[in-house]
Formats: structure tokens, sequence, C-alpha cells
């Protein structure tokens, strides 16, 4: 039962590094998601994907790029970091958006960028 | 932009006592959905609500979904330590591509 794997879990990053988180579903979900949750505050959501090959910006996209080659993976890719990066990330997948599809979420990735 | 607001922010409560936080949108929603997010933990679906007017019940939990399609509240009786953790909406619009926006959320502190 994986459902939504996300690595790594923690990570601490200099300013003007990359790094890429990863985000697999195994449920053959065709949407999947990338929020970001500021300590104490509601998710954000940077970039969504309805399917393979295809992807959007959510509220927050800036400083951040996505891929989905596979319905399977949606990384998402840090190019500068920067400290305004510091944040929880979570990936999420549904089967679509719909009425009646619950959104399923990683167990999250704590990134500080120092 | 999308505006999903929740409140209260906080809320402490004694063992027993009761809670409520309220989820309102500056736009019509087509479907609103409620999570349960526990400390240092993930969000985890509860519920999902669609008609106006809707009232949905889980144990002890009450959802309820404005006539107006506005606005959302969660009611819990005789709160247990258990059910600490912060809760938020989750608001759908069609016209955002049925993309879901998160509240702002609320935090429960349950006291024994």
């Amino acid at each position: 039962n994986a459902g939504v794997t996300q690595t790594p879990k923690f990570r601490i990053l200099k300013i003007g590094q990359s790094m890429t988180l990863q985000c697999a579903q195994d449920m053959n979900h065709n949407y999947m998601y990338w929020y970001r949750q500021d300590p104490g505050m509601g998710l954000k959501l940077i970039y969504y994907s309805v399917g393979a090959g295809i992807t959007d910006k959510g509220e927050v996209p800036n400083g951040y790029n996505v891929s989905r080659s596979t319905t399977e993976d949606f990384p998402l890719r840090l190019e500068l970091a920067a400290p305004s990066q510091t944040s929880v990330y979570f990936c999420a997948s549904s089967y679509s958006t719909g009425t009646g599809n619950t959104i399923y979420f990683g167990e999250g990735s704590w990134l500080t960028v120092v | 932009g999308q505006q999903v607001m929740q409140i209260p922010q906080y809320q402490h409560v004694q063992e027993g006592e009761d809670f409520t936080t309220y989820c309102n949108s500056s736009t019509t929603l087509s479907n609103i959905q409620w999570y349960k997010q526990r400390p240092g933990g993930h969000p985890v679906f509860l519920i999902q609500l669609v008609k106006s007017g809707e009232v949905k019940k889980q144990k002890r939990l009450t959802f309820q979904f404005g006539e107006a399609k506005k606005n959302s509240s969660l009611h819990i009786t005789a709160t247990q330590t258990t059910d600490v953790g912060t809760y938020f909406c989750a608001g759908g619009r069609v016209s955002s591509g049925n993309q879901f926006y998160f509240g702002t959320g609320t935090s429960l502190t349950v006291i024994p």
C-alpha cells in the first residue's frame, strides 16, 4: 500500500543550490499536485498535472519547475534555492478533480534553505 | 485570486467541549472537502460536500455546506484528545479547472 511516496523526507540546502523533490504514486491517478505549507499556514498549490505530458501553474509557481513524463512520477525542481522556499512540500494525487475524488497526500518533504 | 478563509485560526478547548470551525470562500464553490492534519503529519481526507445546504455526519463530526455554496462548517461534539490537529477545508471551483484551494486551517488543541 505505497500510495504517494516522496523523497527525500528532510533536506538542508544552501542558497543558490538546486535540488529535485521526487514524487511517485502507484494508484494510477491522472492528477498530481505539489503543495507547500509554511509553518502554521495552509497549503498553497505550486504546480499540478492532469496527466502525463501536461503541467500547469498553481498559486505559487515562481522558483519551481515540474515535469510529468509518466503517469506515476511528478518531480518538483528548485533551480536556485532561496530562504523563502524553506517549507514543507507535499505531493498529492487524485483520480480526477470531479466530485467524489479524494486527494491523497504523501508524507511530506521538509526543506530548509540556509 | 481564490480566497478561502477559515476561522478561528487557533482553538483551545477542554476535553468534552464542542468545537466548530468555519470556512468562507469569496466565490461560489462547486464542492468542498475537509481534511485533518495531525501535528507533523500530512492532510488526510475526511469528507466531501457537493449539494447546497448539505449536512453530513461522521460519528461526533458534523459537516455543513451553505445554501449559497460559499461557506461550510465542521462541528465536533464532545471533543477528545484524539481530535487534536489542524482542520482544513478545500474548495473546488469549476472555473479554476476544478482545482481545490485550501483554507488557512484551524488548529485544535484539546486539553485533557
